[in-house]
């Protein structure tokens, strides 16, 4: 069984704060993780996946595979930040088909 | 492009009716997963479609079913509605090639309450 824990609901910092945003996940093969991002008023998005190793507007993930963990981090806390936070894992099936997992979610809030 | 789009936005039924909702992929998209949101809690998958087919299914009962079109578009049906059924369905696209590490694009979503 594949399965994604955000274990904060909420997370409130300070403009300029450091943000952590957990995710840990369990799948007994290789994921593929990904960080979705959902503004107000506006559809669920992809912020960035591990795969491509990129930095998508400040924020950066690794993926830790002993720890079982695929944190956002992103030094400095911009208000524009404010959104909730979707950790996913995409895992391969029989037959060549993938399914997606998501966390229950993280309100970063970042207070002026 | 306008991308994925759903119809209809908003929907109320009564316990116990059939509800159909709509989905267009984005462009250039052969794969439809669909996802049901409660509130508070993050996207759960239903199913995905690819070739008109049904590949893969999430732990939903029989009552949620669906279909892909030639075109690609789907519709997700539900019947025997529940007072459980009452979320915010989302349905995404996705490019089959594009293997484990695709992006999904998502729609708007449809709210669907039952009363």
């Amino acid at each position: 069984a594949q399965r994604v824990t955000q274990p904060e609901k909420l997370l409130s910092v300070f403009k300029g704060a450091p943000v952590e945003l957990k995710c840990n996940y369990s799948y007994s093969g290789s994921p593929e993780l990904f960080w979705y991002v959902q503004y107000s008023r506006q559809r669920l998005q992809l912020l960035l996946r591990h795969i491509s190793r990129e930095s998508i507007k400040g924020f950066t993930a690794d993926l830790n595979k002993g720890e079982t963990s695929f944190h956002l981090k992103k030094p400095f806390a911009q208000e524009e930040d404010s959104a909730m936070y979707y950790c996913a894992l995409s895992g391969w099936r029989s037959g060549g088909y993938q399914k997606v997992t998501f966390g229950t979610g993280t309100k970063l809030q970042v207070i002026p | 492009d306008a991308g994925v789009t759903q119809s209809p936005t908003h929907l109320i039924k009564t316990r116990g009716q059939q509800v159909t909702l709509r989905c267009s992929p984005k462009s250039g998209h052969d794969t439809v997963s669909w996802y049901q949101q409660a509130l508070g809690q993050g996207p759960q998958f239903i199913f995905q479609y690819y070739e008109e087919e049904e590949r893969q299914r999430g732990n939903f009962p029989d009552r949620f079913s669906g279909h892909q079109f030639p075109n690609y578009s789907s519709e997700l049906n539900v019947n025997a509605l529940l007072l459980g059924d009452s979320a915010l369905y989302l349905c995404a696209s996705s490019l089959a090639l594009a293997g484990a590490s695709y992006e999904q694009y998502f729609g708007p979503g449809t709210r669907l309450t039952v009363t």
